[in-house]
């Protein structure tokens, strides 16, 4: 596709549920990242895959929180039971390879709030 | 460990005057350094990097950066600020070995009067 997408864009839940969230990345980069916006504060990172290679998950908060990719495109985070401190903006990104130097590409964001 | 600091949450500027966003970093060994911007209810957009080279760095609309290794700075700059450039800034370094996951600073919000 033409850049990142990500859905839903909005989504509201209640304190308990689980949720996705659904990332594809821009076709052909081999890197896609999720992060995670709270209001008012900066991006927190929270985990990173690179083809087919483990994903870093060093980012996640808790082991409520999961994520995979598939076929090493889209991607899929899940919040198990979810709390009202899960409430943010949760940005996926992709680059087109590996490497320090290579600038990411970035998604509208899902909005998630947990009632 | 990889780091960036925003000194300000705030910068407020006037149409047609120039405008800076501070940037400092901590880093081992050659800084990548990166600014991103996120326009209202939008995700972050790829405004320009450092990898090495000339010091001054040109990007999207009209921005420049400016790195300084003796002051471990990269300032964003643009000569004459746009209302439209009313956005959340963010500086960003790469986490570090081979991984390309970024660190990024608070954030500065930049208010463009007219």
């Amino acid at each position: 596709g033409a850049g990142v997408s990500q859905s839903p864009s909005n989504k509201v839940t209640e304190k308990g549920k689980d949720v996705e969230l659904r990332c594809d990345p821009i076709s052909g980069h081999t890197a896609l990242y999720w992060y995670r916006q709270s209001l008012g504060q900066g991006l927190e990172f929270l985990i990173y895959f690179q083809g087919n290679s483990a994903p870093d998950k060093s980012g996640l908060p808790s082991d409520r929180f999961s994520a995979e990719r598939t076929g090493g495109s889209v991607s899929t985070l899940t919040i198990q039971r979810t709390q009202q401190e899960d409430s943010a903006v949760y940005l996926c990104a992709s680059s087109s390879r590996r490497g320090r130097n290579t600038e990411a590409f970035f998604g509208q964001g899902t909005r998630l709030t947990v009632v | 460990a990889q780091s960036v600091a925003q000194p300000e949450d705030q910068v407020n500027v006037a149409e047609g005057n120039p405008l800076t966003v501070k940037c400092t970093y901590s880093v081992s060994g050659n800084p990548y350094l990166f600014w991103y911007v996120q326009y209202p209810n939008r995700g972050l957009q790829f405004l320009l990097k450092y990898i090495t080279g000339d010091n001054l760095v040109k990007g999207s609309y009209g921005f420049e950066a400016e790195f300084n290794k003796s002051q471990t700075s990269f300032h964003l700059k643009k000569p004459s600020a746009l209302v439209s450039d009313s956005a959340l800034y963010f500086c960003a370094v790469p986490y570090g070995g081979s991984q390309g996951n970024l660190i990024f600073g608070k954030g500065t919000k930049l208010s463009v009067k007219p």
